[in-house]
């Protein structure tokens, strides 16, 4: 079946060291997303990727950086530099920057910094 | 700016009442597309409805259904007879440009048996 595939679902991680989060998409999607979710509020935007080798910065792009080497792949790297990275990540993907339709979102990986 | 506003943090309803989930949005765009989704226990977030500036038509599928006044800047969400699998955290969302959904911070729907 298509759709969007993150790992792990549940991480752990000492202040200090960087993690990866990976997101994979066999919908043939061109766009890729990354969101991050805090309690009680929305999705805010870390990165967003229209085209392979390409990525923008979102809202909160600090402490975070991205690689989009292949089309179905867009991981997510959460840097010692991020000052609270303790939240619930979503990846999302849709047809591309021109496309107005809906997005579509893996199951989230939740990071924990202990 | 866009900006999407969900005042009702948390609802509760008894099984088989109607509920309705308030979203305001603002934007200066004259084309735009507002959204809902549905995110429960699982995490993932599922895509309910998609609607243009353009089209001010409710719409109605099964028990749910859409509310869109521009005149009062809402798309309210109204589910009817409500059912515990309703049970979930709901996202309204705004797209003006090509590159980004503004979310509301959503609003919990516990529906009590």
């Amino acid at each position: 079946d298509g759709g969007i595939t993150q790992s792990p679902k549940y991480l752990f991680r000492k202040e200090g060291q960087n993690v990866t989060l990976s997101c994979e998409q066999n919908l043939n999607h061109d766009a890729m997303y990354w969101y991050r979710q805090d309690p009680g509020q929305g999705l805010r935007l870390i990165y967003y990727s229209q085209i392979v080798n390409d990525f923008q910065k979102g809202d909160i792009a600090e402490g975070y950086s991205v690689s989009r080497e292949k089309k179905e792949s867009f991981p997510l790297t959460v840097t010692s530099a991020q000052k609270n990275p303790t939240a619930f990540y979503l990846c999302a993907s849709n047809w591309g920057a021109l496309n107005t339709g809906e997005l579509f979102f893996g199951e989230g990986s939740r990071l924990t910094v202990l | 700016a866009q900006k999407v506003t969900q005042a009702q943090t948390e609802i509760s309803v008894v099984e088989k009442e109607d509920v309705t989930l308030d979203c305001v949005y603002e934007t200066r765009d004259t084309t735009y597309y507002l959204f809902w989704y549905k995110q429960p226990p699982s995490g993932e977030l599922v895509f309910l409805i998609r609607r243009n500036s353009f089209d001010e038509q409710n719409e109605i599928s099964g028990r749910y259904s859409w509310n869109f006044q521009k005149s009062t800047s809402s798309f309210n969400f109204t589910i009817t007879a409500s059912q515990v699998v309703d049970s979930a955290v709901y996202f309204c969302a705004l797209r003006t440009g090509a590159n980004n959904l503004f979310f509301g911070t959503g609003t919990r729907l516990t529906v009590i048996p």
